[in-house]
């Protein structure tokens, strides 16, 4: 299994464009998050879902959007980046059973903006 | 939500057991306590958990204390391959866990 998978690793974007990072996983999991670390500071959780079809806000949810269309694929749309979401994020997922708190998490996708 | 103190940093000699705490003064019964570490940039990795019983696995121990309002991770024999964030983290589910700066350990040969 290859786990999570984040793509792209790394990316640079001006103020004011858009793009998707991409999450998927092969685990079968149900639950899908994305969170963002900022330099020195722990991971705030962005938006999460419990299944295909149901997303729902985290902590920092505001210019972002997700969508759940399948099982595998939890991407994660910057609309009008701005220098706040220079950040790295993390997408994670876990089984609908087992330990509530066991998140399995990706390598991270790394955005600058400028 | 209930959230965890720890120190910012700690060494431990290569070889030696290494004793992280945290203190959840404000944890609910309903809450556990999660332990997870972050290597370099890497994603964040699970460790262990518990509610109010000690637990051990092939990575760590976890000691929680009586009144659940501290715990201690304890990782036996510290290799320099354990030099990581370890974040202490309480909560009902990974809708609610709160990854506060952690706790930086620095394994020295």
């Amino acid at each position: 299994n290859a786990g999570v998978t984040q793509t792209p690793k790394f990316r640079i974007l001006k103020i004011g464009q858009s793009m998707t990072l991409q999450c998927t996983q092969d685990m079968n999991h149900n639950y899908m998050y994305w969170y963002r670390q900022d330099p020195g500071m722990g991971l705030k959780l962005i938006y999460y879902s419990v299944g295909a079809g149901i997303t729902d806000k985290g902590e920092v949810p505001n210019g972002y959007n997700v969508s759940r269309s399948t099982t595998e694929d939890f991407p994660l749309r910057l609309e009008l980046a701005a220098p706040s979401q220079t950040s790295v994020y993390f997408c994670a997922s876990r089984p609908g059973q087992g330990v509530a708190g066991e998140l399995f998490f990706g390598e991270g996708s790394r955005l600058t903006v400028l | 939500d209930a959230k965890t103190t720890q120190p910012p940093s700690m060494d431990c000699a290569e070889g030696r057991a290494a004793n992280l705490p945290c203190n959840h003064s404000t944890i609910s019964g309903n809450e556990y306590v999660y332990w997870y570490r972050q290597i370099h940039s890497q994603g964040p990795q699970y460790i262990i958990h518990g509610l109010k019983n000690n637990e051990t696995n092939e990575m760590a121990s976890l000691i929680i204390t009586e009144d659940r309002k501290s715990s201690t991770l304890i990782l036996p024999h510290a290799t320099l391959r354990d030099t990581a964030v370890y974040y202490c983290i309480v909560g009902t589910g990974a809708n609610n866990l709160f990854f506060g700066t952690g706790t930086r350990l620095t394994v020295i040969p």
